[in-house]
């Protein structure tokens, strides 16, 4: 069955640094997003993408981070100048197709990104 | 604006006992609701969602929801626990016009005591 996969797995990184959270979405999928979860509080919209822009963004997108489709397959997530909040897990999802919010969205297993 | 509750951030059953985990929604429209459930190192699957048609609703691994409009209310249940069900499980709430995007709850996190 077709998964999204996220990679790395763990990401740690130094205050300030830059780092870039990989996905593979579903292969025919058109709609994408990340959100994130910091431990212990709800899992947040970050980003949805279509069409190769950003559709919706959250207050939390804000201008350290930025979300590019660089080929046919992978979809990223980068923030420029991590913060010690940015520490969570971040969850890239897919969806087949989107308007009246019934399609389904399928997450990866999500990179868990941990600043020092 | 749309948001989920789930009580109890952690429940516990005896195997072959009733899973009972709590969902409440606000939202000013007419909602779509989603159960998800997150196995240790794994992705969020989805159990089951609410569009619009049947207000109970069955979906994988024998689990079923229930969606009550007059309390809000879209609570998961299991007449009977496996130990496979122990897992993390998330409740969401998505609208027309929001772009699709999910308001999630806190999640659940389920014990199974054998």
């Amino acid at each position: 069955e077709p998964e999204v996969t996220q990679t790395p797995s763990h990401q740690v990184t130094q205050m300030g640094q830059e780092v870039i959270l990989r996905c593979v979405p579903i292969s025919n999928h058109l709609y994408f997003y990340w959100y994130r979860q910091i431990l212990g509080q709800k899992v947040e919209f970050l980003v949805s993408f279509y069409n190769n822009e950003i559709s919706e963004k959250s207050e939390i997108f804000d201008d350290q981070f930025s979300v590019e489709r660089p080929d046919g397959s992978n979809f990223t997530l980068k923030i420029r100048s991590t913060k010690l909040e940015d520490s969570a897990m971040y969850f890239c999802a897919s969806s087949g197709r989107t308007g009246v919010g019934t399609d389904t969205q399928y997450f990866g297993p999500g990179t868990r990104l941990t600043v020092l | 604006a749309q948001s989920v509750t789930q009580l109890g951030s952690h429940v516990s059953v005896s195997e072959g006992a009733l899973v009972l985990l709590r969902c409440n929604y606000s939202s000013s429209v007419p909602p779509y609701l989603f159960w998800y459930v997150q196995y240790p190192n794994q992705g969020l699957q989805l159990l089951l969602k609410y569009t619009s048609a049947a207000t109970l609703v069955k979906g994988i691994n024998g689990f079923e929801a229930e969606f009550k409009k007059s309390e809000t209310s879209f609570h998961l249940t299991k007449p009977s626990a496996h130990m496979r069900d122990a897992a993390e499980y998330f409740c969401a709430v998505t609208t027309p016009g929001t772009g699709n995007q999910f308001y999630f709850g806190t999640g659940t996190s389920l014990t199974v005591i054998p």
